[in-house]
């Protein structure tokens, strides 16, 4: 079974400046799609971003971008440009590609705490 | 815009009492799941569907059952609700294949007491 893993329970930044999340994945498939979803205190869960692991360029959604490694089963966010509606819990995702019948997993979370 | 709604946002239950967690998708989507969510573990999938009637056990579906009779609607079904099925409950819906992006309810926060 595939595991996703947020080692960092808490992170802190200050506003203006960039931050980088981890994540850690592990999975015997090829193909495969990982997402970061933010929940805010509002508790509504929004997608940020999404890789598809046979794309190599790393995706990017304005200040959002993430280093997708591969061989290492590693994806990172990096917030550039921190804003105070940037504080939330972030989650990272993954799911199998194949065919229908797949499970969304998620890791433990980040909480982002955006100082001003 | 995909719309994914849960009926309640807070529900308080005595222990034993039967739960039913309603969510609708307005976007025909066929993947929709139920997830828990607590602090520090994330969100942990008790059940999913990929079609109508069809579902498939998650993580932890101990104490849940599932019901999935149209395609829009999603139930979970605490049978006899204990004070360790506390937690937040988040609905989640999807389509399969290209584009896997899932859309999430409010979220219901169940206190069993």
């Amino acid at each position: 079974a595939q595991t996703v893993t947020q080692s960092q329970p808490e992170m802190s930044v200050q506003e203006a400046e960039t931050v980088t999340l981890s994540c850690t994945y592990d999975t015997s498939e090829s193909d495969y799609y990982l997402f970061w979803y933010k929940q805010p205190p509002s508790r509504q869960m929004i997608l940020v971003i999404r890789q598809e692991a046979y794309k190599q360029q790393n995706a990017t959604e304005n200040r959002f971008s993430v280093n997708f490694q591969k061989a290492a089963k590693s994806f990172s966010l990096k917030i550039s440009d921190s804003q105070l509606g940037d504080a939330a819990m972030y989650f990272c995702a993954y799911i199998r590609a194949d065919n229908a019948g797949n499970m969304l997993t998620f890791g433990g979370g980040t909480r982002l705490m955006v100082k001003p | 815009d995909v719309k994914v709604t849960q009926s309640s946002r807070y529900l308080v239950k005595r222990t034993g009492e039967k739960v039913f967690l309603e969510c609708v998708q307005d976007m025909d989507h066929e993947n929709m799941f139920w997830y828990r969510q607590d602090p520090g573990l994330g969100l942990r999938l008790i059940y999913f569907s990929y079609d109508v009637k069809m579902k498939e056990k998650g993580d932890i579906p101990e104490g849940y059952s599932v019901s999935r009779e149209k395609k829009e609607r999603f139930s979970l079904i605490l049978e006899s609700a204990s004070t360790n099925q506390t937690s937040m409950y988040l609905c989640a819906s999807s389509l399969t294949y290209t584009n896997t992006e899932a859309f999430f309810g409010q979220g219901t926060r169940l206190t069993v007491v």
